[in-house]
């Protein structure tokens, strides 16, 4: 099974409100990852985690906040947002064995987020 | 120059018709490609990857990599109506970020039946 799941489909939101994005995936992964799609762009990574732990933040704004509460789940915290923030949240997990990861990477549906 | 350069098409083809899709790249440290078919409004599907030169095939896909012209391939046979998306070039430095994936634009293919 090689099945992430994402948590909503889709999500409206003012820029004054707090929400969550939540991603699962019971594959055994222990590396999980946030990226942000803009239509017609291909992903941007946001967030890394491996074994628990942030591996890399690329220079996400603080109105972004991620968590791993456990080996299967990441969260996406959002508050504060902006327009331009509006995008396609993608979550992703891979393998954590040693080699190459990158190119083991599960992509879930994505949550559609959009801002007014 | 952009790390990896893939043409955005669009490309439209008839049902049956053999489809070639295509991505270069400049970073010579690239070791690992991915090939990946994305559904509108859809999260990316991981097709196929491969780590060498040659090529590697699953059905009615087949992925080429070759390393000295930095050049990659993704070949559909019979191509059908249900394989209209895009498709992502994606790379990978094995050594540098164990974690990162270089992405090409796209490619939005259209099968017509």
């Amino acid at each position: 099974d090689t099945e992430v799941t994402q948590t909503p489909k889709h999500l409206v939101m003012g820029m004054t409100n707090k929400k969550s994005l939540k991603c699962e995936q019971h594959m055994g992964h222990r590396a999980m990852y946030w990226y942000k799609q803009k239509a017609k762009k291909p992903p941007e990574l946001m967030f890394v985690y491996s074994y628990e732990k942030l591996s890399i933040n690329e220079s996400v704004p603080s109105r972004f906040s991620p968590e791993c509460p456990n080996s299967s789940l990441l969260n996406l915290h959002l508050h504060a947002l902006q327009p331009e923030d509006s995008a396609l949240y993608l979550c992703a997990s891979s393998q954590e064995d040693g080699l190459s990861r990158a190119e083991t990477q599960y992509f879930g549906p994505g949550t559609r987020l959009l801002v007014l | 120059q952009k790390e990896v350069e893939q043409d955005p098409g669009p490309l439209s083809v008839p049902e049956g018709a053999i489809v070639s899709l295509n991505c270069t790249y400049s970073n010579s440290a690239f070791q690992y490609f991915m090939w990946y078919r994305q559904y509108s409004r859809k999260g990316p599907e991981l097709l196929m990857y491969t780590y060498s030169s040659g090529n590697k095939e699953d059905g009615r896909f087949t992925a080429q990599v070759d390393k000295s012209s930095k050049y990659i391939s993704l070949f559909i046979r019979d191509s059908q109506p249900s394989d209209s998306a895009t498709y992502l070039c994606a790379m990978s430095d094995p050594g540098g970020s164990n974690y990162k994936l270089t992405f090409g634009k796209g490619t939005l293919l259209t099968v017509n039946p």
